[in-house]
């Protein structure tokens, strides 16, 4: 079974530094890739994603991932942190044929002034 | 257009009492899912719907869990008998066939 890790459950940034989550998957097939954030008291927003073609994909409000399949990684990067970027971020994966998705179980950035 | 709306947002019951949780997904979707977030926890997957049947039951926590959906849209989370236990944010979301998942705001769940 598919499963994804995301590394480190609390994440703190300086306002204006770099941010970077990490995600791993697990499986010999590449699967779909998504990064979903949350902000208080609200549902999860899509960020990006990931399915074929270009492994670096560009996101709403200046995030970016990497697909890299040699590393089975989906690590989201964005260069310059805001302090609205302060949320939960969940990466999650979806096998090419089935229909269940998998949710690391979540990082919370903080965003230090 | 419109998103997936969930409702109540908010339900506050009494430990016994059954509870009903609605969610209209986005209209065209045929993939229907339900989850649980507890307090700072991640997502917990209930049940998901292909149109109206639920090929994949396997994350209901128990049987005072059940769920429906009905014309290919609208679905209905029941819990019966409620817990303490059960106290959670409920999280509906709809897709297309091979599309991302798209998130309602949730219903707050307290069980008191």
């Amino acid at each position: 079974a598919q499963s994804v890790t995301q590394l480190g459950s609390h994440v703190s940034v300086s306002e204006g530094a770099l941010v970077l989550l990490r995600c791993n998957y697990s499986s010999s097939v590449p699967p779909y890739l998504f990064w979903y954030v949350q902000y208080p008291n609200q549902g999860l927003q899509l960020l990006l994603k990931y399915t074929t073609g270009a492994t670096l994909v560009k996101g709403i409000n200046g995030f970016e991932a990497e697909f890299k399949k040699s590393e089975t990684s989906f690590h989201l990067t964005k260069p310059s942190a805001h302090m609205s970027d302060a949320a939960e971020y969940f990466c999650a994966a979806k096998p090419a044929t089935g229909n269940q998705f998998y949710f690391g179980t979540g990082t919370s950035l903080t965003v230090i002034p | 257009g419109a998103g997936v709306s969930q409702s109540p947002s908010n339900k506050v019951t009494e430990k016994g009492k059954d509870v009903e949780l609605r969610c209209d997904p986005i209209s065209g979707h045929t993939a229907l899912y339900w989850y649980r977030q507890s307090l700072g926890q991640g997502l917990e997957f209930l049940i998901y719907f292909q149109g109206n049947s639920a090929p994949d039951k396997s994350g209901l926590p128990s049987d005072r869990f059940s769920a429906e959906r009905t014309g290919g849209s609208v679905s209905t989370l029941t819990i019966q008998r409620t817990q303490q236990e059960d106290s959670a944010v409920y999280l509906c979301a709809s897709s297309l066939e091979t599309g991302p998942l798209h998130f309602g705001n949730g219903t707050r769940l307290t069980v008191t």
